[in-house]
């Protein structure tokens, strides 16, 4: 199975300044998937980072808040932009499993980045 | 647009009593996976169980065991006996399957059911 790095693991940052999060995962891979957290919340999916082309975000996420950067296949960033408390959230990244057995993760998970606005 | 409901918000439970958590879901893609996480309070993500949408063959391991029911589009998760250690927010899940699915490889999370096992 895929092994996801994510850095940093943590952070604190003041409102207005920016945060960029980096992925990095030990094989490559096509898609590679941005997700959030909000405290006590289920995980939404932010956005699809595609080698080779932009991001596609999903409904209620734009590009100038959350610019995803994928240089490669094993490799993305998403920065959280202008920051404010109601980003504090952990941000996961994820890629797609493989195998279609019943013990086969669909999904890989990064141990996330748990960010805290002040 | 693809959906899931865990109705159940909290449940709350003795240990050793059974309890089941209930999923049920919406999609539009007729090959699809359904799955469960489990998130106890360090925060990470543990996977638990895996179906696809052409086998409706339920899942027993150990304690847990699953009830993929097609016809009423819903994916139930019971715990037998459960034990203080169970405790922990569970997610069901929904994804596409890869390659020609708009949703392929996106999954989308129910809200969660907060589930406390009291000793």
């Amino acid at each position: 199975s895929a092994v996801i790095s994510q850095k940093p693991s943590r952070d604190i940052c003041q409102r207005g300044t920016s945060l960029t999060i980096q992925c990095q995962v030990d094989s490559q891979v096509t898609m590679m998937f941005w997700y959030r957290q909000q405290p006590g919340q289920s995980l939404t999916l932010i956005a699809t980072a595609n080698q080779g082309s932009e991001a596609t975000y999903e409904s209620g996420f734009v590009i100038d808040k959350f610019p995803i950067s994928r240089p490669n296949l094993t490799f993305s960033t998403l920065t959280v932009s202008n920051m404010s408390p109601e980003d504090s959230s952990i941000y996961l990244c994820s890629v797609p499993g493989v195998g279609t057995g019943p013990s086969d993760q669909p999904q890989h998970f990064g141990d996330g980045t748990r960010l805290s606005i002040l | 647009a693809q959906k899931v409901t865990q109705a159940q918000t909290e449940i709350s439970v003795v240990e050793k009593e059974d309890v089941t958590l209930d999923c049920v879901y919406e999609t539009r893609d007729t090959t699809y996976y359904l799955f469960w996480y489990k998130q106890p309070p360090s925060g990470e993500l543990v996977f638990l169980i895996r179906r696809n949408s052409f086998d409706e063959q339920n899942e027993i391991s150990g304690r847990y065991s699953w009830n993929f029911q097609k016809s009423t589009s819903s994916f139930n998760f019971t715990i037998t006996a459960s034990q203080v250690v169970d405790s922990a927010v569970y997610f069901c899940a929904l994804s596409g399957a890869p390659t020609y699915n708009t949703n392929a490889g996106k999954s989308t999370f129910g809200d969660g059911t907060t589930l406390t096992v009291k000793p």
